[in-house]
């Protein structure tokens, strides 16, 4: 059964880097017919694509976002990782690993879901 | 950007009854690439539908998506108590986003 895991500091400085790892089990990173993905969700908010991936290492960004995200793949590890530079209390946020189903082309849903890892942007 | 708007906001309805869910589109979604979730409080969300009307693996069959291009419901008969949660459409026909939710609550 595939699972997904987020991992990574729950507390981020203002101004700093916000650095999660997603270690994928049960099933290969190294797929072509998968996206793997960060999507967040700020306190009692709706849900916010950050960005995805593909085992080749394509990555696309949410527009909003992609000057700031940085999104890596490590196959040997069957672990995705996000960067997100210079945070703002506004990205605080709960985030969520996600596989991503891919459709000919860059289109893709997403199918499983880790349980996602608060982030606090606090001082 | 394509924008979805989810109507109503908010809903108030008692388990046994039928409700539909309005996901409309700021421009026709490609393919009809359409998503449907559902999100319980503290979890992460649960795919329900894809391409508009498929049923994920394990979604019981009182979920039914349709619509097409820019207009798309989520059905949902026979209400039961472990519906009630908040709802999502996502498009993924260009670049991928979200709507706004739609609470479904116990009256």
């Amino acid at each position: 059964q595939l699972q997904l895991q987020e991992s990574g500091p729950g507390l981020v400085k203002p101004s700093e880097t916000l650095s999660l790892t997603c270690t994928v089990s049960g099933g290969s990173i190294s797929s072509n017919s998968y996206y793997w993905g960060w999507i967040r969700q700020a306190p009692g908010k709706g849900l916010e694509w950050t960005g995805s991936i593909f085992y080749t290492g394509s990555a696309y960004y949410n527009p909003s976002l992609k000057s700031r995200v940085t999104i890596s793949i490590d196959t040997s590890k069957n672990q995705i990782s996000l960067k997100l530079t210079s945070v703002t209390a506004a990205d605080t946020a709960v985030y969520y690993c996600a596989r991503g189903v891919r459709h000919p082309g860059y289109h893709f849903y997403m199918d499983v879901w880790g349980k996602g890892t608060t982030v606090t942007v606090s001082s | 950007e394509i924008v979805l708007t989810q109507s109503p906001g908010t809903l108030s309805l008692s388990p046994g009854e039928r409700v539909t869910l309005s996901c409309r589109a700021s421009q026709s979604v490609t393919n009809n690439y359409l998503a449907w979730y559902q999100q319980k409080p503290g979890q992460a969300p649960r795919l329900l539908i894809y391409g508009a009307s498929n049923r994920a693996t394990g979604i019981p069959d009182r979920f039914s998506g349709s619509g097409s291009g820019a207009d798309f419901t989520l059905t949902i008969n026979r209400l039961e108590p472990e519906d009630f949660a908040v709802y999502y459409c996502q498009q993924y026909g260009t670049s991928l986003t979200f709507g706004q939710g739609t609470k479904l609550e116990i009256k």
